[in-house]
């Protein structure tokens, strides 16, 4: 099964609104990773959060973890049209979800 | 190029046909990994290579698919007698041997 699972499968929002993205998980991890995937290229890393860690920010984006509920989220502050993209989760067994669709409306 | 390359981007073909998919990991990694993504779906997990480590090939779908690392850097996936149902875009990624990974762009394939 997979490790890593999104939600909500889709996400639509206005240009400077913020955009809360979950990911759940079974297992326990020694880290999760936050992934961005636009149109036709490959993941690009955004963000590595352990499993001492509670929250973490990188610029605009602020992730925190819960592993007693074994979730994670993904915040993006200020949203802007080119944050237009998936984003995935995945833990450190390197398995993903199916992601989750953001759009950003000029 | 500092970062993973994948050739060739797009990749036509005929059901029945044999096909090699290439990855140029980033120079220094020692972990290579493929996945397919399938229109609508996430990425499943392929075939991963760790350094001389024997590869992790449990996420290959069926014996048609193989794949090799050479000298511990370009790899080659490998599909033989192509189906419809291989039509997919295959990444692959790099790392040092942890999180996180490198992707490349991908090659997508199509099977007609």
């Amino acid at each position: 099964s997979q490790q890593g699972e999104e939600d909500p499968q889709a996400l639509s929002i206005q240009e400077g609104e913020n955009a809360t993205m979950n990911c759940s998980y079974k297992t326990s991890i020694n880290n999760l990773q936050w992934y961005r995937q636009n149109s036709g290229r490959g993941l690009v890393h955004l963000i590595l959060i352990r499993s001492n860690e509670r929250e973490k920010h990188s610029g605009r984006l602020r992730v925190t973890l819960d592993t007693s509920k074994k979730s994670s989220s993904l915040l993006i502050t200020a949203s802007r049209a080119a944050d237009t993209a998936s984003y995935f989760c995945a833990t450190d067994e390197l398995t993903f979800g199916k992601g989750i669709t953001l759009s950003v409306r000029p | 190029g500092a970062g993973v390359s994948q050739s060739p981007s797009n990749k036509v073909t005929e059901k029945g046909k044999d096909v090699e998919l290439r990855c140029d990991p980033i120079s220094g990694h020692t972990a290579l990994y493929w996945y397919r993504q399938s229109l609508g779906q996430g990425l499943e997990f392929l075939i991963y290579f760790q350094g001389n480590s024997a590869p992790d090939k449990s996420g290959l779908p069926s014996d048609r698919f193989s794949a090799e690392r050479t000298g511990g850097s370009v790899s080659t996936l490998t599909i033989q007698r192509t189906q419809q149902e291989d039509s997919a875009v295959y990444l692959c990624a790099s790392s040092l041997g942890l999180p996180p990974l490198h992707f490349g762009n991908g090659t997508r394939l199509t099977v007609t």
